[in-house]
């Protein structure tokens, strides 16, 4: 059965800390992972993997792919309160979304 | 460009009631997806489209929910009758080509609740 785990379910961090997210999947004919990040509303678009072993990054945030032991990390310095979200890790073929890491940023 | 636009923004029913909810996806995204999130299953696939056809409906619940896509402007998912456990925020996506490689763009969202 396809399936995405993410860890941990939720953080609370301090502002200035650095913080990893993973995501774990299971899944036949993939295609890419997608990370997002879902505030009060509809999730947002962050980074696509495809390829192992390359690093995207954006700002304070940067991802990963391991497409061998099937996980990916999203990490982020220098963390602010606006981190505050639940991060969402997809993998297509079929968009299998994991539950998410729920990240709590505080002052 | 408006983004994904979804209607209505939020929904009230009764069960047993028809529910339409209805989505316009960015112009020129060819695939279209819909997808149903709640606290307890997470973001679930629905069904999704390219170039009006639908793909995949193996998300779909039940013989309650259809969805179509008569135009590449506008999709509808219906639930007919609704029931309380259809309680749920419904998204709406698009992306724009009907590669397995391009990100989805997301609209805001329908609150549905059935009582």
């Amino acid at each position: 059965e396809d399936k995405v785990v993410q860890s941990p379910l939720s953080l609370v961090v301090h502002e200035g800390d650095t913080v990893t997210l993973n995501c774990s999947y299971e899944v036949t004919n993939f295609r890419s992972l997608l990370w997002y990040k879902q505030e009060k509303k509809a999730p947002t678009f962050l980074f696509m993997l495809t390829s192992s072993g390359i690093e995207k990054k954006s700002g304070r945030l940067s991802s990963i792919l391991d497409k061998k032991e099937l996980f990916s990390i999203l990490n982020i310095t220098a963390t602010q309160t606006g981190d505050s979200a639940v991060y969402l890790c997809a993998v297509r073929n079929q968009f299998y979304f994991g539950t998410g890491t729920s990240l709590t940023v505080i002052p | 460009d408006a983004g994904v636009i979804q209607s209505p923004r939020h929904e009230v029913t009764e069960m047993g009631q028809e529910v339409t909810l209805r989505c316009k996806p960015i112009s020129g995204h060819n695939s279209l997806f819909w997808y149903r999130q709640t606290m307890m299953r997470g973001l679930e696939l629905l069904i999704y489209f390219n170039n009006n056809v639908p793909i995949d409906d193996s998300g779909m619940p039940e013989d309650r929910f259809s969805a179509k896509m008569p135009n590449a402007s506008f999709s509808t998912l219906k639930i007919q009758p609704s029931e309380p456990r259809d309680s749920a925020v419904y998204f709406c996506a698009s992306s724009p080509a009907d590669s397995r490689y391009y990100e989805q763009y997301f609209g805001p969202g329908t609150r549905l609740t059935v009582t």
